[in-house]
């Protein structure tokens, strides 16, 4: 059974860097061509696609948060992580991180974590 | 970027009732690639349907999605209690992937 689970501080103060972390189990993400994924959810609204790193390595952004936007991954660990910078109190949100397959859905998701942007 | 406009806002209805939840893109969704979830408050989204008809693994068939080009529908054949819940759709076929700002099922 595949699991994934978002791990990172729940707030951060505005103009700093937002980290979060995803553990996977149940699968190897370096393999099977799978896209590993962050997508985000303001308070009682919609979801968002931030972007997810393939299982080569190659990273796949959002325009619209390109510029602040970093995924990378830790393959010894089996673990992908996104950096999102100069965060202000719009980048409050859920951030869930999943998996999905090429010209595919998001099938597995964690169970999102809270990151608040506060001073 | 292709815009998902989900329609409507809210639905109030009964169970054992029929839902019918609209999905309409601002361009058309290369090959279909068109998803629906369900969200219950706490909890991440749960893929129901893939590529716009398909069910999702363990997805009851009282769940049905239809649909092409820029107009999709998700119909919920008879509603269970643990079907309220807010349901978003999803294009996969454009870049960047987009989602719909959701529909909620509230019990009536």
């Amino acid at each position: 059974q595949v699991q994934l689970q978002e791990s990172g501080p729940g707030l951060v103060e505005p103009s700093q860097t937002l980290s979060l972390t995803c553990t996977v189990s149940g699968a190897s993400i370096s393999s099977g061509a799978y896209y590993w994924s962050w997508i985000r959810q303001h308070p009682g609204k919609g979801l968002e696609w931030i972007g997810y790193i393939y299982y080569t390595g190659s990273t796949y952004y959002n325009p619209s948060l390109r510029s602040r936007i970093t995924i990378s991954s830790d393959t010894s660990k089996n673990q992908f992580s996104l950096r999102l910078s100069s965060v202000t109190a719009a980048d409050t949100a859920v951030y869930y991180c999943a998996r999905k397959f090429s010209s595919s859905p998001f099938d597995y998701w964690g169970q999102g974590t809270l990151v608040t942007v506060s001073s | 970027e292709t815009v998902l406009t989900q329609s409507p806002g809210t639905l109030s209805l009964s169970t054992g009732e029929r839902a019918t939840l609209s999905c309409r893109a601002s361009q058309t969704v290369s090959s279909s690639y068109v998803a629906w979830y369900q969200q219950k408050p706490g909890q991440a989204p749960r893929l129901l349907i893939i590529g716009a008809t398909s069910r999702a693994t363990g997805i009851p068939d009282r769940f049905s999605g239809s649909g092409s080009g820029t107009d999709f529908t998700l119909t919920i054949s008879r509603l269970e209690p643990e079907d309220f819940a807010v349901y978003y759709c999803q294009q996969y076929g454009n870049s960047p992937e987009t989602f719909g700002q959701g529909t909620k099922v509230e019990i009536k």
